[in-house]
């Protein structure tokens, strides 16, 4: 069945540095790709998605590009900021109904 | 616009009670799907309802039920509470297009916790 695989956490940052976090998928078909975030208390954000091969998303100085050749859609930010801490979820969605499909989140905390 | 609220925010149910989580689309959603969030862990599909009935569900026992409302809101239910029912549980809205569902939108979520 379809499933999703993301990097563990937590991911320890200091202010300004490189982020990468890893995620891949194993799908039929041809699913919707999707970046969620979760601040502390609170529930999931869309942070940025994808449709289709090749296509990238971004948001907030966050991109992640849909790789249908190596089934993976890594979540990237070119200098990360304090209150990037949080929680990120990698998901896709399946069928017209785009029931949502979630790794297992991956904890990032961004020290100065 | 409010976008989705859940009620309550928090909960504390004993074993083998029942429990009703209520959720609030957001304005112009007409699909509304409920998520178990365990601690540590990613969202799990419980089911989504469209139309007033379940149009999909995930791998959760009978115990777990829902209904939706003619104003598109709509409950959890829980029967017979288990330790391992404890979790966030969260409702997400969208539209359901012809071409399929628009991007789901998350409420806060409700922390239930099973003594």
């Amino acid at each position: 069945g379809n499933s999703v695989t993301q990097m563990e956490g937590p991911v320890t940052l200091s202010e300004e540095a490189f982020l990468t976090i890893n995620c891949t998928y194993t799908a039929t078909g041809y699913p919707s790709l999707f970046w969620y975030v979760q601040y502390p208390g609170e529930g999931l954000q869309l942070l940025l998605k994808a449709t289709k091969a090749d296509d990238k998303g971004s948001n907030k100085g966050f991109e992640a590009t849909y790789r249908k050749e190596t089934t993976s859609f890594h979540l990237e930010k070119g200098s990360v900021q304090v209150s990037d801490s949080a929680v990120y979820f990698c998901a896709l969605g399946s069928g017209g109904y785009n029931k949502l499909i979630f790794g297992a989140g991956t904890r990032l905390a961004v020290h100065p | 616009d409010a976008g989705v609220t859940q009620s309550p925010t928090h909960l504390i149910k004993t074993r083998g009670q029942q429990v009703t989580l209520r959720c609030s689309p957001k304005s112009g959603h007409d699909t509304v799907s409920w998520y178990q969030q365990a601690l540590g862990q990613g969202p799990q599909f419980i089911f989504q309802y469209y139309e007033e009935e379940e149009r999909q569900r995930g791998n959760f026992p009978d115990r777990f039920s829902g209904h939706q409302f003619p104003n598109y809101s709509s409950e959890l239910n829980v029967n017979a509470l288990l330790l391992g029912d404890s979790a966030l549980y969260l409702c997400a809205s969208s539209f359901s297009a012809l071409g399929g569902n628009t991007e789901a939108f998350f409420g806060q979520g409700t922390r239930l916790t099973v003594v």
